[in-house]
């Protein structure tokens, strides 16, 4: 059974800092989503990672995997306030269902 | 504009009276899915499927009923619902295929059905 650990669950940050959420996960996936979603809203997909190494990156945001150690990171750059939202990662699960971590819930203080 | 749609957005109701969120997606996606977000427990999957007439448990499934008779619709039936249920769900859906780009294709989600049991 595929379970995921996301840490921290909590992040409070300061705006410009840079900061890393991690992402484990316990047995073979071979791929691995983020998803981005803001206080009251539904969930919006941010990177699809495939491959052993795969790192895609989108503004501030880099995601990165590993499949080896089942692990994804999604860095943070210079944090802007408008980052602020509850950040998850899903890895695929062997039925073509998506197991997700309980998420990290970032805010961005000026 | 391709999107997955929930109804009712909110939904107040009594224990025990019967109830049903409706599920509708327009872009021709064979895979569906039903989650509940807890705070603290993240997403967990209800029920899924995999095409018309294919439903399968996820991991709390119990006190739900689903159906697929549709490609489009995915309904999700709470035949007696307890307070133990008020929570926020969500649908979704992707495609399924042979295809790579169907096989890694994100899910699409709805905007939500906030739900509580008195």
């Amino acid at each position: 059974e595929l379970k995921v650990e996301q840490n921290p669950l909590f992040l409070s940050m300061q705006e410009g800092k840079n900061y890393t959420i991690y992402c484990n996960y316990s047995t073979t996936s071979d791929r691995l989503y983020w998803y981005r979603q803001d206080p009251g809203k539904s969930l919006e997909s941010l990177f699809v990672l495939l491959s052993n190494g795969a790192v895609k990156q989108e503004g501030r945001l880099m995601a990165s995997l590993d499949t080896k150690a089942r692990l994804s990171t999604l860095h943070i750059t210079a944090a802007v306030h408008d980052l602020s939202a509850t950040y998850f990662c899903a890895p695929g699960g062997s039925q073509g269902n998506l197991i997700f971590g309980k998420g990290t819930k970032l805010s961005v203080k000026p | 504009e391709a999107q997955v749609t929930q109804n009712p957005r909110y939904l107040i109701t009594v224990t025990g009276k019967k109830l049903t969120v409706t599920c509708s997606q327009n872009m021709n996606h064979e895979y569906m899915s039903w989650y509940r977000q807890d705070p603290g427990l993240g997403l967990r999957q209800i029920y899924y499927s995999m095409n018309v007439e294919v439903t399968d448990k996820g991991d709390v499934p119990e006190g739900y009923k689903v159906s697929r008779k549709e490609k489009r619709n995915f309904p999700l039936i709470l035949e007696s619902p307890s307070p133990n249920q008020t929570s926020l769900y969500f649908c979704a859906s992707r495609p399924r295929g042979q295809k790579l780009t169907a096989h890694h294709s994100p899910l699409h989600f709805g905007n939500g059905t906030r739900l509580t049991v008195t």
